[in-house]
């Protein structure tokens, strides 16, 4: 079992909704991620998070809008999306940082389970 | 311009076999990392392996080992004895430097017949 939740794990909204997804991990890590996967594709990095604070947004949109509340929970609110935002939104953590050598390393992600995520 | 390339979009493998899954890199920094990962059609992305830039032997974890050749830039991952189970998209991927982004190759979807 993955110890990233993140919920729901489907969502439907139309234009004009406001929703947001959610991330929890209990692994102690101090960085997380959002990635966006539309379908066929690999995953896009959207936003790090180290140590609470906003490291890395990839000109990411502003109706996307990242908020990490504590160390645990990484939020991502949604507004005026576009049908073309349909896609997996993939939520990962992992230690700040980079890895040491070694089988694991500490800066190794891991991914929740997703949402898929339908603008009508 | 793409420095993580998987040139197999598809790959097929016969049950019990071995099955190698091409990935070539590009990067100038000297420090960097290399994972690989599994995605079945459930979506999650389960990490498989990893092949730091300094590390002197070929990575192993069970049946998953890479073939790094740090010359040619390319680390691939083989398969051994390969299970239905296997059948999935992998993807490879490189953490560059003491960046926390880690950039993704287009993926391999490999089937396992039985």
């Amino acid at each position: 079992d993955t110890e990233v939740t993140q919920t729901p794990k489907h969502l439907v909204m139309g234009m004009t909704n406001k929703k947001s997804l959610k991330c929890e991990q209990h692994m102690g890590h101090r960085a997380m991620y959002w990635y966006k996967q539309k379908a066929k594709k690999p995953p896009e990095l959207m936003f790090v998070y180290s140590y609470e604070k906003l490291s890395i947004n990839e000109s990411v949109p502003s109706r996307f809008s990242p908020e990490c509340p504590n160390s645990s929970l990484l939020n991502l609110h949604l507004h005026a999306l576009q049908p073309e935002d349909s896609a997996l939104y993939l939520c990962a953590s992992s230690h700040p940082g980079q890895g040491t050598s070694g089988r694991v390393p500490a800066d190794t992600q891991y991914f929740g389970p997703g949402t898929r995520l339908t603008v009508l | 311009a793409q420095k993580i390339t998987q040139t197999q979009p598809g790959m097929f493998v016969q049950e019990k076999e071995a099955v190698t899954l091409d990935c070539t890199y590009d990067t100038s920094d000297p420090s960097y990392g290399l994972f690989w990962y599994k995605q079945p059609s459930s979506g999650e992305m389960i990490f498989l392996i990893y092949q730091g830039s300094y590390d002197q032997q070929n990575a192993t974890e069970g049946r998953y080992s890479l073939n790094f050749q740090k010359a040619r830039k390319s680390a691939n991952l083989v398969i051994s004895a390969s299970q239905l189970g296997d059948s999935a998209m992998y993807f490879c991927a490189m953490r560059e430097g003491e960046n926390n982004d880690m950039r993704f190759g287009a993926g391999t979807r490999l089937t396992v017949k039985p």
